[in-house]
């Protein structure tokens, strides 16, 4: 099985805040890496796809690189709507999630 | 507008048995894999296994093969997720989410249902 390790568990953050998440696979997993925002209460929803194809409607602030065993999402400027858990999911071999990162108002 | 609704909140005793649905519209229900996703209450995400309601071709994750059953009625657009025999670990929020395109080409989960939380406690 291949293993999604996230860096860091939590983030404390400002607004206006460049912020990166790190994701490490156990293996190579090509480019199929994906990035989720999940709120309290409600579903995940994609937001990167295919390693940096951002999924429509999500604004262009989000933009993720990598490829092989380490990738990254960036988020260019913190705004008050995007504090929530982040999840990495590799779908090369079936689907992994990575552990998540809580952005937390710092 | 790609929707995929499930069903409501569910409690059962461990041992009992339920069956969850997800039900998709706004697009051809069977042209699209169909996926489960576990999530314990304030842990991460887990899958669970796929199904294509065309033709009912499942896979599971091992993690959860011969703990759940996946099942689709494509005649009213419908997947399903059972259990026959709860335990209280089963206790979760579990999604259903469609895959844009075909597992073996690579495919993330693009359109998530709202979750439904089952709660097995005596």
């Amino acid at each position: 099985d291949i293993q999604m390790t996230q860096s860091p568990s939590t983030l404390s953050a400002s607004v206006g805040d460049r912020v990166t998440i790190t994701c490490r696979a156990s293996q190579s997993v090509n480019i199929w890496l994906a990035w989720y925002q999940q709120k309290p209460g409600k579903a995940p929803k994609v937001l990167i796809y295919k390693t940096s194809s951002l999924e429509s409607g999500v604004p262009l602030r989000f933009s993720g690189s990598g490829s092989g065993t380490e990738f990254t999402l960036t988020i260019s400027s913190l705004q008050p709507d995007d504090f929530a858990t982040y999840y990495c999911q590799q779908y090369n071999s079936g689907w992994t999630f990575g552990q998540g990162t809580k952005v937390e108002i710092k | 507008e790609v929707q995929l609704v499930q069903s409501g909140a569910e409690v059962k005793k461990p041992g009992e048995s339920v069956k969850i649905s997800c039900k998709g519209s706004g697009y051809s229900f069977i042209s699209y894999w169909i996926g489960w996703v576990r999530q314990m209450p304030g842990k991460g995400l887990e899958w669970m296994g796929i199904i294509y309601p065309d033709d009912s071709d499942t896979r599971y994750s091992p993690s959860f093969q011969g703990q759940v059953t996946i099942s689709a009625d494509k005649s009213i657009s419908t997947a399903y997720l059972q259990w026959s025999r709860l335990k209280a670990s089963d206790t979760a929020m579990y999604y259903c989410a469609r895959l844009p395109s075909p597992p073996n080409w690579g495919s993330h989960f693009d359109f998530w249902g709202q979750g439904t939380r089952v709660t097995v406690s005596s």
